[in-house]
Order: structure tokens, then sequence, then C-alpha cells
């Protein structure tokens, strides 16, 4: 069956902490990965996304997440968090059958 | 564009009882999933359209929840008796189809809990 990992469960950071948030999936065909966030009290949002080309994709608000296929890992970066950066991040596989998969999310608090 | 609509946002129903939910997705997507969050996890799909055929149920729990989406559009969740252990979100989502890269927008949910 196919998976996806999130290693860090809970993440408590300082503001302007370096961010790297883990993700592994287990798929051998080609395939698409997203990170997505969670603001407390909205919505699931795209951070970022990766279907081809360059494997450091840059998304919205400073993020960016590298696809490293030997590894089948999609790592989740951001330089400096800031206070509004605390949410629940998720990282997600789609097939070539479009289907989704999430991994069970890692929760991001930053303390101003 | 509007986004994936969802209602009703919230539900609180005893169990045993029946519930259903509601969604309606971006316009002009044909594919539409419905997912279960429990909390403190992530979302895990139930069930996945394509227009109005089913792609994928294999995690949908068939003895108690049903879905369908007779006009491809809109598309409604049914848990039928529900069990204190349903309590969750569900979300809604949509995406194109076949486009590669596609990317899944989602509804707010509808929180549901079963007392």
């Amino acid at each position: 069956a196919q998976s996806v990992s999130q290693h860090n469960h809970h993440v408590i950071l300082s503001e302007a902490a370096s961010l790297e948030l883990g993700c592994n999936y287990s798929y051998g065909g080609t395939v698409n990965l997203f990170w997505y966030v969670q603001y407390p009290g909205q919505h699931l949002q795209l951070l970022l996304k990766y279907f081809s080309g360059d494997p450091l994709v840059k998304g919205i608000k400073g993020f960016e997440a590298e696809f490293i296929k030997s590894k089948f890992s999609f790592n989740l970066r951001k330089p400096s968090v800031q206070w509004s950066d605390t949410a629940e991040y998720f990282c997600a596989v789609r097939n070539t059958g479009n289907q989704f998969y999430f991994g069970t999310g890692t929760s991001l608090t930053v303390i101003p | 564009e509007a986004g994936v609509a969802q209602s009703p946002r919230y539900k609180i129903i005893e169990k045993r009882q029946s519930v259903a939910f509601w969604c309606n997705p971006i316009s002009g997507h044909a594919t539409l999933y419905w997912y279960q969050q429990i909390l403190g996890q992530g979302p895990k799909l139930l069930i996945q359209f394509q227009n109005n055929g089913v792609v994928d149920d294999s995690q949908l729990p068939k003895d108690r929840f049903s879905a369908e989406r007779l006009k491809g559009v809109d598309s409604t969740l049914k848990i039928q008796p529900a069990k204190l252990e349903d309590s969750a979100v569900y979300l809604c989502a949509s995406s194109h189809r076949d486009y590669l890269g596609n990317e899944q927008f989602f509804g707010p949910g509808t929180r549901l809990t079963v007392l």
C-alpha cells in the first residue's frame, strides 16, 4: 500500500529560526507532490507543488521544498519562520491514478 | 472563482442516528473527493468520483457510509447509522481531470460530533 510519512509530529520554534519538515513516500511510479497548510480555524490550502522539472520548488510565504527522487523525499523548508506560520502542515502525494495520499501532518508552533 | 462549498459546517448527532453532508465542487472540476479527518491525523480518502462514476472507494466503510454524485456535479455523503468513532471533519475537495500537476481545492469541511 502506498503511504506518506511525516517524521515530525510536533515542532516548536522561535521566530527567525529555520524550518525543515520531513516527508517520505512509498510509490515507485511517477508522482506529483504537494504541501498543504491548515491555519487554525481555516481549511486546507496549497503551499506548493512539484510535478516536473526543477526539483527545488518555491511556494507562497517564503516556503520551498526539494524533491529528491532517489530518497523518495519532499522536505519542506523555510529559512526564517514567523509567528504567523503556526499551523498544521501536510505532505501529499498524487499517483498516476489521480489518487491522493496524505501524511499525518506536522503541527508547527512558532513562539514570538 | 468560487471555492468548494460544503454544508452544514457543524453537526451534532447521537449514535445510531443518520446524517448527510453536501458538497458543491468548483465549476468544471470533474474529480471530487471525500475525506475523513480525525483530530490529530491527516485526511483519509473515503471516496473519489470522476464525473458521476466512482474511481476509488476502497476505504469507505460501506456498511454505514454511502456517497453519490448523480449528475456529476454536487455530491452527498451519508452515514447511517453513525458511531462514536465517526466524529471527525469531513472534507470535500475537487480537481481538474487529467491535468498533470493538478491540485485539489478543499472546502471548509463539516465537523461532525457523535454523542
